[in-house]
């Protein structure tokens, strides 16, 4: 079946530190790929997506590659703020009609100013 | 709009108590879903409904029944609490567009404790 391996957390790094979380999926086909973020106390947001190879993903400073030939989607930032503490999570979805998304495990994030 | 609503935001059960976790959504979406949330395992699909009138197991319906019981409202129900239900539960939301990707919008959550 279809998987998602995320990096295992938590990552703390400092205000404006370069960040790479790390995701990798199994998968039929060609699913799209997604990742989320989920501040404290809230439910889960879109973050950014990629629907195909080659694909980039952006918003907020933060974007990800869609690489087929090394089933990844590694989220990037070049300067992180203490704003961006959350956890974030990778997923796919099949292209089947309900679209389910599968989840990674998450990946808590504390940037410290 | 206020997206996706849920009801309780906390519950406390005993075992055996039975309870229903309510959801609606306010932007005309056919397709909603039930999610658990469990330290170091992400989210995990309970049950979804791809449009009105249809429901299916995800990956872990055990324990759970839901109702579809219009287009606006998705309702979970623990008809015999267990302490392994103990979680928080998210209901989400997506109109899928005819082959593209598929963006779901969350609610706030309901955290619930079954001693």
């Amino acid at each position: 079946g279809n998987s998602v391996t995320q990096m295992e957390g938590p990552v703390t790094l400092s205000e404006e530190a370069f960040l790479t979380i790390n995701c990798t999926y199994t998968a039929t086909g060609y699913p799209s790929l997604f990742w989320y973020v989920q501040y404290p106390g809230e439910g889960l947001q879109l973050l950014l997506k990629a629907t195909k190879a080659d694909d980039k993903g952006s918003n907020k400073g933060f974007e990800a590659t869609y690489r087929k030939e090394t089933t990844s989607f590694h989220l990037e930032k070049g300067s992180v703020q203490v704003s961006d503490s959350a956890v974030y999570f990778c997923a796919l979805s099949d292209r089947s009609g309900a679209q389910k998304l599968v989840f990674g495990q998450g990946t808590r994030l504390t940037i410290n100013p | 709009n206020a997206g996706v609503t849920q009801t309780p935001k906390f519950q406390v059960l005993k075992t055996g108590q039975s309870m229903t976790l309510q959801c609606a959504q306010d932007m005309n979406h056919n397709s909603m879903y039930w999610y658990r949330q469990d330290p170091g395992m992400g989210l995990r699909l309970i049950y979804y409904s791809a449009s009105e009138g249809t429901t299916d197991k995800g990956e872990v319906p055990n324990g759970y029944n839901v109702s579809r019981l219009n287009k606006r409202e998705f309702s979970l129900r623990l008809e015999s609490a267990a302490p392994s239900q103990t979680s928080v539960y998210f209901c989400a939301s997506s109109e899928p567009p005819s082959g593209g990707p598929d963006t779901q919008y969350f609610g706030p959550g309901t955290r619930l404790t079954v001693l």
